[in-house]
């Protein structure tokens, strides 16, 4: 098994462009986030999904979108790109919501730079 | 401000040195994980303590839940290059299903 992957590894944007940021699990799991991660902040909550075709916001929604079409796949939408975005992007998949003592399966993440 | 402190922020030791990273909040947990993450790579699960007063060891990594379950610790005894990473704690609250995280630890050990 693969896990969690995602894609590009890195991209850099101007700032007002658009990207999808890819991530796709193959272990069957209905839950899935996505995370960003900046320098002493800890991991911040975008968005999650309980399965395909529902999805909810996290902690930090505004200037995201998802989707969730499958099971496998939940990719994250930005739209007019600001330098605020700046950050390291994670998906994760888990296979129950999140409990006490749920594991998340992180994917290798996406840099991504807004200038 | 983060719900969960971590200290310190950074620890650089010689290999065969012992290390304790802390993880601190004024919050209550149901549970709390330990998660360690290598440079461009997502984080990994290394333990889920869920009861306040739990110790759990993982070979040379012993980790801690306060009794009052606001706080937790990692202690890593004789550390080797190879523990090189980021640590970052995780908190999960029952009461609105959140799941929160640390800043982490930096951690490096020397040969």
């Amino acid at each position: 098994n693969a896990g969690v992957t995602q894609t590009p590894k890195f991209r850099i944007l101007k700032i007002g462009q658009s990207m999808t940021l890819q991530c796709t699990q193959d272990m069957n799991h209905n839950y899935m986030y996505w995370y960003r991660q900046d320098p002493g902040m800890g991991l911040k909550l975008i968005y999650y999904s309980v399965g395909a075709g529902i999805t909810d916001k996290g902690e930090v929604p505004n200037g995201y979108n998802v989707s969730r079409s499958t099971t496998e796949d939940f990719p994250l939408r930005l739209e007019l790109a600001a330098p605020s975005q700046t950050s390291v992007y994670f998906c994760a998949s888990s296979y129950s919501g999140l409990a006490g003592d749920v594991e998340q399966f992180f994917g290798p993440g996406t840099r991504l730079t807004v200038l | 401000t983060q719900l969960l402190e971590q200290s310190p922020q950074f620890l650089s030791i010689q290999e065969g040195e012992n290390l304790t990273v802390y993880c601190n909040s004024s919050s209550v947990f149901s549970s709390l994980q330990w998660y360690r993450q290598e440079p461009g790579e997502g984080p990994v699960l290394l333990v889920t303590v869920v009861t306040g007063g739990e110790v759990k060891k993982l070979k040379r990594l012993t980790f801690q839940f306060g009794d009052a379950r606001k706080d937790s610790s990692l202690h890593i005894t004789a550390a080797q290059p190879g523990d090189t990473g980021l640590y970052l704690c995780a908190g999960f609250r029952s009461n609105d299903y959140k799941l929160s995280f640390g800043a982490g630890t930096t951690v490096t050990v020397r040969a």
